[in-house]
């Protein structure tokens, strides 16, 4: 079955430049999507698709992917971007959906 | 606004079933997928399923098969997930998702139900 590896955790200094990795076989030739969650809250769509932002996302949220990784990145990150991320893919060749571990993000 | 609305938390006991609702609204109901996606405590997100409501076809994690239903009633725009012969390591939050139907991201998400397995 196919994984997805993620950080168990990322820090980044406020207004710095945030960094979370999701590794997996030939990735970029599949759709990644990336998932904010806080605690006692349900997951909210930061990324879909790989780089596009759903509409309420802040500019600061990018993504990127090629080869076997896809990137996440929080640009000039604030003290409220502290929360879990999550990526995920669809596997075809399963039919079934692929969350990674997720990666707890400090703002330091 | 497009809504998915929960049914409340639940406790039950080793070996019975738990049936979740989820009710959408604020869009159309049989244009988008559902998924079922769980959170044990302190863990990361885990996927069930997925629903397509207009035709009632299903995809099960192979992990959650034979325990697992996921229905439809496009009367009430709502869908369910039964999990039988719970066990303790079943207590999580499930939450019901709604997906795109041409690259199952989760665009909308319930706010989730507790379900507590306790004897």
């Amino acid at each position: 079955s196919y994984e997805l590896t993620q950080p168990l955790s990322v820090s980044v200094a406020l207004g710095q430049t945030a960094r979370i990795t999701c590794g997996g076989n030939n990735i970029g030739s599949k759709n990644v999507h990336w998932y904010q969650q806080k605690p006692g809250q349900a997951p909210v769509l930061v990324i879909y698709r790989d780089s596009n932002r759903p509409s309420g996302i802040p500019e600061r949220f990018s993504g990127s992917n090629s080869g076997n990784t896809a990137t996440l990145t929080i640009s000039r990150a604030q003290a409220g971007d502290e929360a879990d991320y999550y990526c995920q893919v669809w596997d075809s060749s399963t039919v079934y959906v692929v969350f990674g571990g997720g990666t707890k993000l400090t703002v330091l | 606004q497009v809504q998915l609305v929960q049914s409340g938390a639940e406790v039950k006991k080793p070996g019975a079933s738990v049936k979740v609702s989820c009710k959408a609204s604020g869009y159309t109901f049989t244009s988008y997928y559902m998924h079922w996606v769980r959170q044990a405590p302190g863990q990361g997100l885990e996927w069930m399923g997925i629903i397509n409501p207009s035709g009632g076809s299903t995809s099960y994690a192979q992990k959650f098969q034979g325990r697992v239903t996921m229905t439809r009633d496009t009367s009430t725009s709502t869908v369910y997930m039964e999990l039988s012969s719970l066990r303790s390591e079943d207590t999580a939050v499930y939450y019901c998702a709604r997906a795109d139907i041409n690259y199952y991201y989760m665009d909308v998400w319930g706010k989730g139900t507790t379900v507590t397995v306790s004897s």
